[in-house]
């Protein structure tokens, strides 16, 4: 069965500041991976996706992530955090089906 | 890309009541997915909802409590039936074509049960 795990549940930042969000996934095939973001009160939104191809992903926002097939990860990052950054941030996976399984989230706080 | 609005967005219900709660989607989609958010919490699946046949629920989800229609490739509605304060979350509808690269969310249903 295919899992995703996000290790940090709530990570703190200062702005300016690099930011750096875990995820793992266990899964039997080629994955299908997404980072979303939700912030309070607003719905889903993608910041990016990885389906195959190069693996170093770029997306909206300014945030990337790399797929390391060696570890299982699918981390998000971005150079440079601003204040509205300030959200939950989910990593997924999918089968070709599109169910989507959802990390547990990280909570991020942006400090001045 | 395909545009989902969800009604209510927010509801406050008795107890032992149901809701029932739309998704309308802007375009034809084979496959419409709902998901529960209980507070704090991530995202769950709680059932697939293909047009023409019924839907199917992952576990720990029934269909007596969460009966899903899916009356044609643009709509579905879930209900929410005999609601306790345990089923206060945020409930989302979603869509995503095989092939396609990319899942779709509506706003979601904020639901309250007191």
């Amino acid at each position: 069965a295919q899992s995703v795990t996000q290790p940090d549940i709530h990570i703190t930042v200062s702005e300016g500041a690099s930011l750096e969000l875990r995820c793992n996934y266990s899964y039997g095939a080629t994955p299908y991976l997404f980072w979303y973001v939700q912030s309070p009160g607003q719905g889903l939104q993608l910041l990016l996706k990885y389906f195959s191809g190069d693996t170093l992903v770029q997306g909206i926002k300014g945030f990337e992530a790399e797929f390391k097939r060696s570890q299982s990860s699918f981390n998000l990052r971005k150079p440079s955090v601003h204040w509205s950054d300030a959200a939950e941030y989910f990593c997924a996976v999918t089968d070709s089906w599109g169910k989507l399984q959802f990390g547990a989230g990280t909570q991020v706080v942006v400090t001045p | 890309s395909a545009v989902i609005s969800q009604k209510p967005s927010r509801d406050i219900c008795q107890r032992g009541t149901s809701l029932t709660i739309q998704c309308q989607v802007d375009s034809q989609v084979t496959m419409m997915f709902w998901y529960r958010q209980q507070p704090g919490q991530s995202l769950t699946l709680i059932a697939t909802a293909n047009q023409g046949s019924e839907a199917t629920y992952e576990s720990g989800f029934v269909i007596d409590k969460f009966p899903i229609s899916r009356p044609n490739l643009t709509f579905s509605t879930l209900t929410v039936s005999n609601m306790s304060p345990e089923d206060s979350s945020i409930y989302l509808c979603s869509v995503r074509d095989p092939g396609d690269t990319e899942a779709f969310f509506g706003q979601g249903t904020r639901l309250t049960v007191v």
